[in-house]
Parts: C-alpha cells; structure tokens; sequence
C-alpha cells in the first residue's frame, strides 16, 4: 500500500463549485504539504503544516483553504473554484529530522 | 531572477551516453540541495540528496559548487528507463524547511 494517498486521483468540476482534496498518510510524519504543479511553472507552495495544530500559508494560498484533521490526515479546499486552479495538485509528508519530503500521487483537477 | 533555474530541454541522448545538467540557485544562503525524479503524470521521487564534498550513487553524480551557486547531476551509462524529468530542489534556508523546486529538465534517452 502507498504510503501517501490522495482522493480524487482526477476531478472535473465547474467554476464557483466546492471542492475538498484529500491526503492521508501512514508513514508517520508530522509535516504535511500542498503544491500545485503547472506546466513551465514547477511545483509551488499552497499550505503547510509542522503538526495538527500548525497550518501556514505557502506562496500562492489565495483562493485556497486547508484542514488538518489529524497527523495523518490534511485536506485541501477549494471554497469556489476558478479556471486557473486547474492543476495537478501534490500532497507531501516529511519527517521533522529530515529534509526529503514524500509525495502522494496527485490529483489532476479540471475546473471549466 | 527565479530562485532555482534549469534548462527544460529536452536533452535527447542515446542508450550508453553520458548526460550532465547544471541547475542554478540565487539564495546564497540555501544549505540543502537535491535531485528529485519525476516521470510523466506521476509525483516526483527524490533521487539524491546533493552534499558539499558531492556524491555517487551507482551511475549518478551530484556536485554542488558554492562559489557559482549551482549544482549538477552526472548520468552516465544512460538507459530507457532514465527518461524522465529530474528537478532540482533546494532548502532556501529561510527558518523552515521551504524547498523551491525548479521547473525540471526533460531527458529523453533513445535506442
């Protein structure tokens, strides 16, 4: 089983809708991560968090949400949708002691 | 200028051959630096971390030159399955363990 998972894998949804991404993760981490990646653009930042109680903004945040429910557990939302969030979103773990972060496999989100 | 820079390519190269890309960083201050893998439509992996004295794994090198603020990454002996897209990421150092990925550079290797 992976280690990292992401729900949905692939998501089309229109503008102005809701939409909540979901990471878990069984590796233990107390660190957990969104990036989005586009084309040319390279992953990039949305929302971070060290443990349950510790959530902070990334790079481009606006426009985003986040929720971590538990250790293993931290959500992304989108509280209404535009065109330009579609991308293929990561979630990431990493260790407090080490630098090397751990990445789900994506959601490919589409928002028309 | 970007934080962590890298040529795109795509860099086209035969099984056999010998490929290197550079990556540049402008945060002299950056501690860490790494080498992830990403294949098309999948999440990236890391591939090596990137030390100041450089490192080896099997058919990888990775040197970092601080002078020039830029790392590299050695391939040789290059296979199929090498084909990906490698990107360089560096700790900017900023308190936190913020990591700036850059763009990736695409190795395409060929029969």
């Amino acid at each position: 089983d992976a280690d990292v998972t992401q729900t949905p894998r692939n998501r089309i949804t229109k503008t102005g809708k809701r939409i909540m991404l979901e990471c878990s993760q069984t590796k233990g981490h107390d660190r957990m991560y969104w990036y989005r990646q586009d084309p040319g653009l390279g992953l990039r930042l949305i929302y971070y968090s060290f443990d349950v109680k510790d959530i902070n903004k990334g790079e481009i945040s606006d426009g985003y949400s986040v929720s971590r429910q538990a250790q293993a557990k931290f959500s992304l939302s989108l509280e209404s949708a535009i065109p330009n969030q579609t991308a293929l979103y990561f979630c990431a773990t990493s260790d407090s002691a080490q630098e090397t972060q751990y990445f789900g496999p994506g959601t490919r989100l589409l928002v028309l | 200028r970007k934080e962590v820079e890298q040529d795109p390519g795509p860099f086209n190269v035969p099984e056999g051959a010998t490929v290197a890309f550079n990556c540049t960083y402008s945060n002299s201050a950056s501690q860490s630096f790494f080498w992830y893998r990403q294949d098309c439509r999948k999440e990236p992996k890391l591939l090596m971390s990137v030390y100041s004295s450089g490192n080896e794994d099997g058919r990888f090198t990775a040197q970092l030159n601080r002078a020039s603020q830029y790392i590299s990454l050695l391939i040789r002996d290059s296979k199929l399955s090498d084909s990906a897209t490698y990107l360089c990421v560096v700790n900017m150092n900023t308190g936190f363990q913020k990591l700036v990925f850059g763009t990736g550079t695409r190795l395409l290797v060929s029969p």
